[in-house]
């Protein structure tokens, strides 16, 4: 089944301690995108990743990083965590990053709690 | 730079009744325009997709047609049923900021209730 794999679904975590989101696509896009998606908000880009070692910032980029080594996989990294990142947190893959066309295929999400 | 608008919800509405969602939206070039579902816990879902002026998109008695002139891509339903309760997002896809990605913009999400 073609689909977007994010793990873990819910994490609560403590400020400052480095997490790691990941995120899998078995689709072989090209484009891989983070969104976080707050209440009043609306969806928000954090980073995005035409193709491998190729990522971009989003909207929203401050606090996160992103590596793409892999074609499959996009992790997100918090490297000190803080409450304001208390969120819900969505991966995104297209087949290019001409996803004009194409739509996007989302993971199921990752609620995260930082306290 | 690229936005979109859709009408703040909940839109609330009875079985069978039609339901309309507005979107419009603010681009350069010819975007692509989307709407997508997003099920309670679940991520969002293309539901349809319109690719140029006046394609109609299609998808679960959904429709939504391309309005280049009105610039719009507004949400039909025609009768409606509880399990299409969920938040549906507006979206467009078109030449990016830097002129060679295609950055999506989204609406807010409406959200949608159908009571029996």
């Amino acid at each position: 089944e073609a689909q977007v794999t994010q793990n873990p679904r819910y994490l609560i975590t403590v400020t400052g301690k480095k997490l790691t989101v990941t995120c899998s696509q078995n689709m072989n896009h090209e484009y891989m995108s983070w969104y976080r998606q707050d209440p009043g908000l609306g969806l928000r880009q954090i980073y995005y990743s035409m193709n491998v070692e190729v990522t971009d910032k989003g909207d929203v980029p401050e606090g996160y990083k992103v590596s793409r080594k892999e074609k499959r996989n996009f992790p997100l990294i918090l490297e000190s965590p803080s409450p304001n990142q208390t969120s819900l947190y969505f991966c995104a893959s297209s087949l290019s990053g001409e996803g004009a066309t194409y739509g996007y295929t989302f993971g199921s999400g990752t609620r995260l709690t930082v306290v | 730079g690229d936005s979109v608008t859709q009408m703040e919800g909940p839109v609330t509405l009875s079985e069978e009744a039609f339901l309309t969602i507005n979107c419009t939206y603010t681009a350069t070039g010819y975007p692509s325009l989307f709407w997508y579902v997003q099920y309670p816990g679940e991520g969002l879902q293309l539901l349809l997709k319109a690719t140029k002026a006046d394609d109609k998109g299609s998808n679960k008695g959904f429709e939504a047609t391309y309005r280049k002139e009105t610039t719009s891509f507004h949400l039909e339903k025609g009768s409606v049923q509880v399990s299409d309760s969920a938040v549906y997002f507006c979206a467009l896809s078109g030449p990016g900021k830097s002129g060679g990605s295609y950055i999506p913009t989204f609406g807010r999400g409406t959200s949608l209730i159908v009571h029996p």
